[in-house]
């Protein structure tokens, strides 16, 4: 069936610096790939997607770039804040069912 | 807009026990999942519906039962609760998109802490 590797499943960075997480899927059909963040106890939130006739897209601090060819598509945060620290998501798939990868725990620290 | 609303927010039962989650949307979106949510295991797809009178399976749809006789709900049945389905159950809509090239994201519920003993 469908599968999202995310990796790294920690990642601690010193505010201020990068943070890449990296995902791959197996689908070759899926078109869509979202990314999202949740904080403890609460709902994901979408920031940033992309779709699969484009490979890359910014939204100020955040980035997102998909490789199609080899089935794979990164998150980039700059500039990190404390508030960036939260589990980020990893989803591909098509708008109505999409599958998710295990989640990468986000540390920034002060 | 209420947006997804999750019933309830927390539940206990015994093991063998049925109980029905509930999940309503007031975006006129077609397209409705539901996921659960364990340490370490990201959000799995259980079921989800395209539209009124379709569902499917996702991941891990053993043990669950979904219909879609509305648009606006997507209950989830667990006919005989176990303790392996202990979790945090999202339930998410969408918009279709079809016909354009715009990808609507998932809103998601507050969720539905269950725990089964």
């Amino acid at each position: 069936g469908e599968n999202v590797e995310q990796h790294p499943s920690t990642l601690s960075v010193q505010e201020g610096d990068s943070a890449v997480i990296k995902c791959t899927y197996s689908d070759s059909a899926s078109n869509y790939f979202p990314w999202y963040k949740q904080e403890l106890g609460k709902r994901p939130q979408l920031i940033i997607d992309i779709r699969s006739n484009v490979g890359e897209k910014k939204d100020q601090r955040i980035a997102v770039t998909l490789n199609k060819t080899a089935k794979h598509f990164s998150l980039h945060i700059t500039e990190t804040q404390p508030e960036d620290s939260a589990v980020y998501f990893c989803a591909s798939g098509n708008t109505g069912k999409l599958i998710f990868g295990q989640g990468t725990t986000l540390q920034v620290k002060p | 807009n209420a947006g997804v609303t999750q019933t309830p927010k927390f539940q206990v039962l015994k093991t063998g026990q049925s109980m029905t989650l509930q999940c309503a949307q007031d975006m006129n979106h077609e397209y409705m999942s539901w996921y659960r949510q364990d340490p370490g295991m990201g959000l799995r797809l259980i079921h989800y519906s395209v539209g009124a009178g379709i569902t499917d399976q996702g991941e891990v749809p053993n043990g669950y039962n979904v219909s879609r006789s509305t648009t606006e709900d997507f209950p989830l049945r667990l006919l005989s609760a176990a303790p392996s389905q202990t979790s945090v159950y999202f339930c998410a809509s969408s918009y279709s998109g079809l016909g354009t090239s715009y990808n609507s994201p998932l809103h998601f519920g507050n969720g539905t802490r269950l725990t089964v003993t």
